[in-house]
C-alpha cells in the first residue's frame, strides 16, 4: 500500500515561477526521498532527506521535512518547461532492515513556456 | 552513465497468455526491485531481491506472478496467465545502500515495460 500522499495532485505554472509540492505520510520514517518521472519513463532520484534533517538544497531544489507533522515539501525555484513531470515522495519506515520505499501517488507538474 | 536495462519496452498480449519481462541492473548493485505502476498512481513494490534471494515478495500475486534472479545479476518477472487488471508499467530498479547507522536505499530505475492486456 502507499504511504505518502502528495498535494496537490496537479499543478500548472508559468516558466520562472516557483513550484511547491507537499507530501504527508503516516508512520515514523528513516528518510524521505523525492523522485521525478517524465511521461512514460522510469523514475529519477532527486534528493534524500534523513529524519534528523530539517532542510536540504540541491541546485534549484529545496526540500523540508517536519517529522512532528509527518510532512515534507519540495520547492522548485525558477521553474523551466523541462521540469514538467510527475513528482513522487517515497518514505522508508524507521526500523526497516530492508529499507523498503513506499511511494505516493505523485504530483503532476506542468510548466508552460 | 550506468543504466538499468529493461525489455521489452512495450508488450501487448491477450488475457490468459504468458508474458515475461527482463531486467539488467547496474553492475555492483546487490539489491533489485520490481515495481508495478498503474496509470495515475505511484509505483508499488512487487518483489525485492538481495543478490539471488527474495527478501520481500509480500505484495506479489504468487498465483500468477513469479520472479527470479538466478545468478544474482539480471532478473525475469513472469505473469501467467495475464489478466486485464495486469495492464500497467512494470519498473525494475536497483540500488546501493548509503553508509551510516540508518542506511538509505537510493533507487535507479529502468525505463519500464508497458504491458497492455486485451
Amino acid at each position: 500500500s502507499q504511504q505518502g500522499e502528495e498535494d496537490p495532485q496537479a499543478l500548472s505554472i508559468q516558466e520562472g515561477e516557483n513550484a511547491t509540492m507537499n507530501c504527508s505520510y503516516k508512520t515514523s520514517i528513516n528518510n524521505l526521498q523525492w523522485y521525478r518521472q517524465n511521461s512514460g519513463r522510469g523514475l529519477v532520484h532527486l534528493i534524500l532527506i534523513r529524519s534528523n534533517e530539517r532542510e536540504k538544497h540541491s541546485g534549484r531544489l529545496r526540500v523540508t521535512l517536519d517529522t512532528s507533522k509527518k510532512s515534507s515539501s519540495l520547492l522548485i525555484t525558477a521553474s523551466r518547461a523541462a521540469d514538467t513531470a510527475s513528482y513522487f515522495c517515497a518514505t522508508s519506515d524507521r526500523g526497516s532492515t530492508l529499507g523498503r520505499l513506499y511511494f505516493g501517488r505523485g504530483t503532476q507538474l506542468t510548466v508552460w513556456p | 552513465e550506468a543504466e538499468v536495462a529493461q525489455s521489452p519496452r512495450y508488450k501487448i498480449t491477450e488475457k490468459s497468455q504468458a508474458v515475461a519481462f527482463w531486467c539488467d541492473p547496474i553492475s555492483g548493485h546487490a539489491t533489485l526491485y520490481w515495481y508495478r505502476q498503474i496509470l495515475g498512481q505511484g509505483p508499488e513494490l512487487l518483489v525485492q531481491f538481495q543478490d539471488e534471494s527474495v527478501v520481500d515478495d509480500s505484495q506479489l500475486p504468487k498465483d500468477r506472478f513469479s520472479a527470479e534472479r538466478l545468478k544474482g545479476v539480471d532478473s525475469t518477472l513472469k505473469i501467467q496467465p495475464a489478466e486485464l487488471g495486469d495492464s500497467a508499467m512494470y519498473l525494475c530498479a536497483s540500488s546501493y545502500r548509503l553508509a551510516g547507522p540508518e542506511g538509505a536505499n537510493v533507487l535507479t530505475f529502468g525505463a519500464g515495460s508497458r504491458l497492455t492486456v486485451l
